[in-house]
């Protein structure tokens, strides 16, 4: 199984700082057929079921702000936030599906300074 | 509206048998591959199996090959998981999720039914 880790587990930023939370796998995501990588990441807010926020490592799912952003290649991958708001409070997870079984990272969660 | 609306979880002895179903509404059920993703209280998140659009192609995490049955029908827009020989460490909410077209993510997810497997 690919295994997801992702580093920090938990951070605490300003109101309008930038968050960044990294996502690393054990092996690459990148299927070189279609140059996509095969990674996606989710908020979770307490109490609700996740949401898809990117795929394809950097496309924003719709409706997601511009504030977040997905980006890297290959087996590292990161989550920005600029600008953080107070409703972006929530744990983000990293998923793989490159290979079943799709596996997630441990989540990171992001807290208000 | 899109939704998903799991139901028939609850508390269940371990060794018992339980079986979720998920209702889907707003979109065309037929046409996407669904999951069961599981998360205890308080942890992660973990995939438990995903099926194909028109049931062609099942599979399992495996922790729970050999115990838990996935199917859906189609022509009741429902999605179940069949889940037999329970152990605590089954213990967790289940959610059933939407697969993206031409991705694995999933883009559309239930609010979840609470399993707990305890004596």
């Amino acid at each position: 199984d690919i295994v997801m880790t992702q580093s920090p587990d938990s951070l605490a930023v300003s109101l309008g700082e930038r968050a960044t939370i990294n996502c690393k796998s054990s092996q690459s995501l990148l299927y070189t057929s279609n140059n996509k990588n095969y990674l996606a990441w989710y908020q979770q807010k307490s109490g609700h079921p996740p949401k898809l926020l990117i795929y394809w490592a950097s496309t924003r799912e719709s409706g997601v702000p511009d504030r977040f952003r997905g980006s890297g290649s290959g087996t590292d991958f990161t989550l920005t936030i600029n600008s953080l708001q107070a409703e972006d409070v929530a744990v983000y997870y990293c998923q793989q599906y490159y290979s079943t079984p799709d596996t997630f990272g441990q989540g990171t969660r992001v807290e208000i300074k | 509206e899109v939704q998903l609306v799991e139901s028939g979880g609850g508390l269940v002895q371990p060794g018992r048998s339980l079986r979720l179903s998920c209702a889907a509404s707003g979109f065309t059920f037929d046409a996407y591959g669904m999951h069961w993703v599981r998360q205890a209280p308080g942890k992660g998140l973990e995939w438990v199996s995903g099926i194909t659009s028109d049931s062609d192609y099942l599979d399992y995490a495996d922790s729970v090959k050999g115990r838990f049955t996935i199917s859906r029908d189609n022509a009741k827009n429902s999605l179940y998981l069949q889940m037999n020989s329970l152990r605590p460490e089954d213990t967790a909410f289940y959610y059933c999720a939407k697969g993206k077209t031409g991705t694995d993510a999933f883009d559309i997810w239930g609010q979840g039914t609470l399993v707990t497997v305890s004596s």
